[in-house]
């Protein structure tokens, strides 16, 4: 099973700054088959970024994934009140797929 | 518009089965994989398994594996998850999810609560 850690565990930031939210696999993901998913509570989950860099359509271009192997990074420029909620990694390398643990936005 | 609907959850003892739908519409459900993914109480997502469009394939969680069945009625356009010998820590909200091509969950449903309780 492939072991996915985010870090910060909680990011406070303002509006108009940059989040930069990270995701540290325990082994490399394959075909960097890796995905970014933001959730606000109450609301399931939705698609940023796939295959560590693509956006998903409709993600404004704020919205920007990368890395390749062990370590990925999703970034998120000029950030704006929707932005709050919780970032979680996901990896579909391996038929059995994993998530991370999840990075918590708060704006100031 | 692509639209998944869960159903079947509720209060169950433990140790006991139950059985979640999904129904699916606004896509063509056989040529799409899709998935269980659970939510815990303030917890994180936890994918649970998954299945091929044709239902040949099934897959997963080490936390889940021989107490859970996917499946799937292409017929019906609905997507199953057959829990048995069920725990507190399978408590949690169950979301269906649809695959893309790429291997990302594009679309979700609004998620069906399982909880495990005496």
């Amino acid at each position: 099973e492939v072991l996915l850690t985010q870090s910060p565990g909680i990011l406070s930031l303002s509006l108009g700054e940059t989040a930069t939210l990270s995701c540290r696999a325990s082994q490399s993901v394959s075909s960097n088959y890796l995905a970014w998913y933001h959730q606000i509570p109450g609301q399931a989950p939705r698609v940023l970024i796939y295959g560590a860099s693509s956006r998903a359509a409709g993600i404004p271009d704020r919205f920007s994934g990368s890395g390749s192997g062990t370590d990925f990074t999703l970034t998120i420029n000029r950030l704006e009140p929707e932005d709050v909620g919780v970032y979680y990694c996901q990896q579909y390398g391996n038929s059995v797929r994993t998530f991370g643990q999840g990075t918590k936005l708060e704006i100031k | 518009e692509v639209q998944l609907m869960e159903s079947g959850g509720g209060l169950i003892q433990p140790g006991g089965s139950l059985t979640l739908s999904c129904v699916a519409s606004g896509f063509t459900f056989s040529t799409n994989a899709m998935s269980w993914v659970r939510q815990a109480p303030g917890k994180g997502l936890e994918w649970v398994s998954s299945i091929t469009g044709s239902g040949t394939d099934t897959f997963y969680a080490d936390s889940v594996r021989g107490r859970f069945t996917i499946s799937r009625d292409n017929s019906k356009n609905t997507l199953y998850v057959q829990m048995n010998n069920l725990r507190a820590e399978d408590t949690a909200i169950y979301f269906c999810a649809k695959y893309t091509v790429m291997g990302d969950l594009d679309h979700w449903g609004q998620g069906s609560l399982v909880t495990v309780s005496s």
